[in-house]
């Protein structure tokens, strides 16, 4: 089946900094592909969808600004936490969509996620 | 507007036991409906998903679902459970274009 990586798998960094995460679809083309934010014992929510070659569209309540997303290239798209906060820490996981109908659900493949600590 | 329900927050289960966990969805359109399972610190697997025809649907590792539109419900099953099915179990519904939305999970805890 189809593979995807994400990367760092855990990242510990300082209230005030940057953190970037890479979210790589290792043997298909991703055209769009899902950022998720889980936090302890609680599901799922999606935090933006990101399009290959377009702007990220985000979902209600994330901040544009805090969470930057880029997807520049088929397999790749990367979430950038910009001056993180202790309350930024949480599991962060990618999906990736395959194949020409990479926007049906039903194509998603999830990264392995990246925990998130701010000190 | 559009949820998931998994009733139960945390299941208990002896291995060689029957296993069910329950999923009711609301949701406008016909929905795609699928199950997750995420051991800890990982990343979600896909263990079976359902878009049309045949209401029982069998998916990896022993489970299946079944589909009952006058419920609103996919609940999951196994027959006998392995103490490796230990795991948080999510059930999520979606459509054609539509993001998926996923319930709060179940955590399983299964006992020698």
């Amino acid at each position: 089946g189809a593979v995807v990586s994400q990367h760092p798998s855990w990242v510990i960094c300082k209230s005030g900094t940057s953190v970037k995460i890479e979210c790589r679809s290792l043997d298909f083309q991703a055209t769009t592909m899902f950022w998720y934010r889980q936090f302890p014992k609680q599901s799922l929510m999606l935090m933006a969808t990101s399009n290959e070659g377009s702007k990220a569209t985000y979902e209600q309540g994330v901040e544009k600004d805090k969470f930057l997303i880029n997807h520049a290239s088929l397999t790749l798209s990367t979430l950038t936490v910009t001056s993180a906060h202790p309350e930024d820490s949480s599991f962060y996981i990618c999906s990736a969509g395959g194949g020409r109908d990479s926007h049906r659900v039903e194509t998603q493949y999830f990264g392995p996620g990246t925990r998130l600590l701010v000190l | 507007a559009q949820s998931v329900t998994q009733p139960d927050i945390h299941i208990t289960v002896s291995e060689g036991a029957s296993l069910e966990l329950r999923c009711n969805y609301s949701y406008g359109a016909t929905p795609y409906l699928f199950w997750y399972v995420q051991s800890p610190g990982q990343g979600l697997q896909l263990l079976l998903k359902y878009f049309s025809g045949d209401t029982l649907v069998q998916g990896i590792k022993g489970f299946e679902a079944e589909f009952k539109r006058s419920q609103s419900s996919f609940n999951l099953r196994k027959p006998s459970v392995h103490w490796s099915d230990a795991a948080e179990y999510f059930c999520a519904v979606g459509a054609h274009t539509d993001k998926l939305i996923f319930g709060t999970g179940t955590r399983l805890q299964v006992f020698p």
